[in-house]
């Protein structure tokens, strides 16, 4: 079966801009996690979707930080404006119902100049 | 709180055994992962454990004692590309959403 992708890659922008990135994940996986890793440290959960709903974003700056996964599948994170401590790798995940192993993609890395 | 604590780095030789131990405090328990994560690229999943006792696979082995709140992951026969970040987590069903909880990973560097 073919993995979770992600896009852009890589991504540079200066403080106070807008960036967006996006999530496809495993066919059929209904869970969907998007994670921010800084350099050094391990994974840290921004927000959860089960299905196109939202089952947690505690820790989601949600001064800044929006997410959405419109009809379930698909889904994107936006930083408006970026800091520059928002400069990290975001990892979005998924899982099956019934599983517990989460399946990761390839991550997008933002620098913020 | 919650709080997950693993050595930072370790060093071990090509061939050797190595143990990477990895220290639990959450408000709820429901298993306990480790991941594999190679520099720049994105973790991938070892072992689950949510029952005490050993599970082997392989070369890798995982250990937990719920009581003691603590784990060990056991790699065999090192080899090179073993060189990666192994990072500890813990599903906690108190947290919206069965969350996992990463720790902030052990760095192992395997040398000839």
């Amino acid at each position: 079966e073919a993995g979770v992708a992600q896009s852009p890659r890589y991504k540079i922008i200066e403080k106070r801009q807008s960036v967006a990135f996006w999530c496809n994940p495993i066919s059929g996986h209904a869970t969907l996690y998007w994670y921010q890793q800084i350099l050094g440290q391990g994974p840290k959960l921004l927000i959860q979707f089960q299905n196109n709903g939202v089952v947690d974003d505690s820790q989601l700056p949600k001064d800044r930080f929006s997410a959405e996964r419109l009809k379930g599948v698909d889904s994107t994170l936006k930083i408006q404006p970026a800091k520059l401590e928002d400069s990290a790798v975001y990892l979005c995940a998924c899982r099956s119902g019934g599983a517990y192993e989460q399946f990761f993609g390839p991550g997008t890395r933002l620098t913020v100049l | 709180g919650q709080n997950i604590d693993q050595p930072t780095e370790m060093t071990a030789t090509e061939g050797a055994i190595v143990q990477i131990n990895c220290t639990y405090q959450t408000s709820g328990f429901n298993g306990l992962f480790w991941y594999q994560q190679h520099a720049g690229e994105a973790p991938t999943f070892l072992s689950y454990n949510v029952l005490d006792g050993l599970e082997e696979k392989g070369r890798f082995s995982s250990f937990l004692s719920r009581s003691k709140g603590y784990s060990y992951l056991l790699l065999k026969e090192l080899q090179m590309k073993d060189s990666a970040s192994y990072l500890c987590a813990v599903r906690d069903p108190n947290a919206g959403g069965f969350k996992t909880i990463f720790g902030a990973g052990t760095r192992l560097f395997v040398k000839a």
